[in-house]
């Protein structure tokens, strides 16, 4: 049963500190999405990468958040330095990216705590 | 860019009773509406969607219908059970165009009461 992975699960850090995390999307998907959740936004969408390349960053902070696509099996997001407004939990997401079909298959989420 | 919004933010309902989770959506070139379940500290899961090609698609208790021209679409819900409790995410897109992005609703906080 082939699912999307993250980590860390959790992170707990201070204010002004580099959080990295990583998503491992599924083998053969490719399209991968970063979004951040919290109580007040929903699904907010960060990033979108299609075969690696950055298609849409418009919804992140581009002064403190960094996304990026070393290879096909690892996508990363950054923030540096981090801030408690950051706390939310990070989703990774990937998809076939075949435009009739659209479904695109959630990560369990990094949960994270900037205090 | 595409909006979506979602009502109501919260709905409570008895075991066995129907629930409707309502969304509209604002670009008339989206043709492609999934939902998503949410379940407490988990991922969002896909459940059913709908192309703009169709005005109702069932699954079992699962329901999503779509009005085009007065753009919303709808969930429903038959038949309530505990495990529905949950957050749905209505979603709206244009595929077909190279696209793959999803706009989500703000979700749904739907709790069966037994």
């Amino acid at each position: 049963d082939a699912r999307v992975t993250q980590t860390p699960r959790h992170k707990v850090t201070e204010m002004g500190q580099e959080v990295t995390m990583r998503c491992q999307p599924i083998l053969g998907h490719n399209t991968v999405f970063w979004y951040r959740q919290t109580m007040m936004q929903g699904l907010e969408l960060l990033a979108y990468f299609r075969n690696r390349a950055p298609l849409d960053d418009s919804g992140m902070p581009k002064d403190r958040f960094s996304a990026e696509m070393p290879d096909a099996t690892l996508a990363t997001l950054k923030i540096q330095p981090s801030e408690p407004r950051d706390s939310a939990v990070y989703f990774c997401a990937s998809g076939l990216g075949i435009s009739s079909y659209n479904e695109q298959f959630f990560g369990p989420g990094t949960r994270l705590t900037v205090l | 860019g595409e909006n979506v919004e979602q009502h109501p933010s919260t709905l409570s309902v008895q075991e066995g009773d129907s629930a409707v989770i309502k969304c509209t959506y604002s670009d008339s070139a989206s043709n492609y509406f999934p939902w998503y379940k949410q379940e407490l500290g988990k991922r969002p899961q896909l459940i059913i969607d709908i192309r703009s090609n169709v005005g109702e698609k069932k699954d079992q208790r699962i329901a999503v219908t779509l009005n085009k021209t007065a753009k919303h679409f709808s969930l429903h819900i038959t038949e309530t059970q505990p495990e529905d409790s949950a957050v749905y995410f209505c979603a709206a897109s244009i595929i077909g165009f190279g696209n793959e992005k999803l706009t989500f609703g703000t979700g749904t906080r739907l709790t069966i009461i037994p």
